[in-house]
């Protein structure tokens, strides 16, 4: 089984929709999880940075940690074309960050 | 706000040869990565670097590859002999600390031929 994952969609929304983006993880010393949004050719950016269950808002983002199942979410409220990247779960254990695979989002106009 | 910088944007090799991809991590930052990206394909991590000596690296990160601090500023990367899989994305990245998430450059893109 992989430590972190993540379909890698693609997942195709109308604007103004809820998304709901997931990753699943199967090593419980990872400690911190992270959503990242990635637009092509560029570098990882990061939207969220998270360490205990439960949610954490930021705007029209909210991640959600649920360590007992090892399930991570991110939503986005509202979505707007310009939400349209791929999405990265990330989680921490000792020195090291773990990426999932991402998932491709496309915001239909 | 602070940034991570890498150069150059792009490098074009010949499979063989070495190439120096460059990073300045944000000044602050005492923790310092590299990762790989293959087109299409998942973030990968190569090697972590803190205290002036590698702390962890992967199974991608074999004897051809090498990692410095040269100065207080500069990280970089070497691949020694260059071949046509080490094409890719290569991102830097730093953190302050061991809890906090990382910030990364908008990479170099590293085509062999």
């Amino acid at each position: 089984q992989k430590e972190v994952e993540q379909d890698p969609g693609p997942l195709s929304v109308p604007e103004g929709a809820i998304v709901s983006l997931n990753c699943t993880y199967s090593n419980s010393a990872f400690q911190y999880f992270m959503w990242y949004r990635q637009y092509s050719r560029k570098g990882p950016e990061l939207l969220m940075y998270t360490y205990s269950s439960g949610n954490k808002e930021d705007g029209r983002f909210t991640a959600q940690v649920d360590k007992s199942s090892k399930y991570i979410s991110l939503f986005i409220r509202d979505s707007q074309p310009s939400d349209s990247a791929t999405y990265l779960c990330a989680m921490s254990r000792d020195d090291k960050i773990i990426f999932g695979k991402g998932t491709r989002l496309h915001i239909l106009p | 706000e602070p940034e991570v910088t890498q150069t150059p944007s792009h490098q074009v090799t010949q499979m063989g040869q070495e190439v120096i991809l460059r990073c300045v991590p944000i000044s602050n930052h005492l923790y310092f990565y590299w990762y790989r990206q293959i087109l299409g394909q998942k973030v990968e991590f190569l090697v972590s670097f803190y205290n002036n000596e590698i702390s962890e690296k992967s199974e991608i990160f074999d004897d051809q590859f090498s990692v410095e601090r040269p100065d207080g500023s500069n990280f970089t990367l070497k691949i020694r002999s260059t071949k046509l899989e080490d094409s890719a994305m290569y991102f830097c990245a730093s953190r302050p600390g061991n809890n906090s998430p990382l910030h990364f450059g908008n990479g170099t893109r590293l085509t062999v031929t």
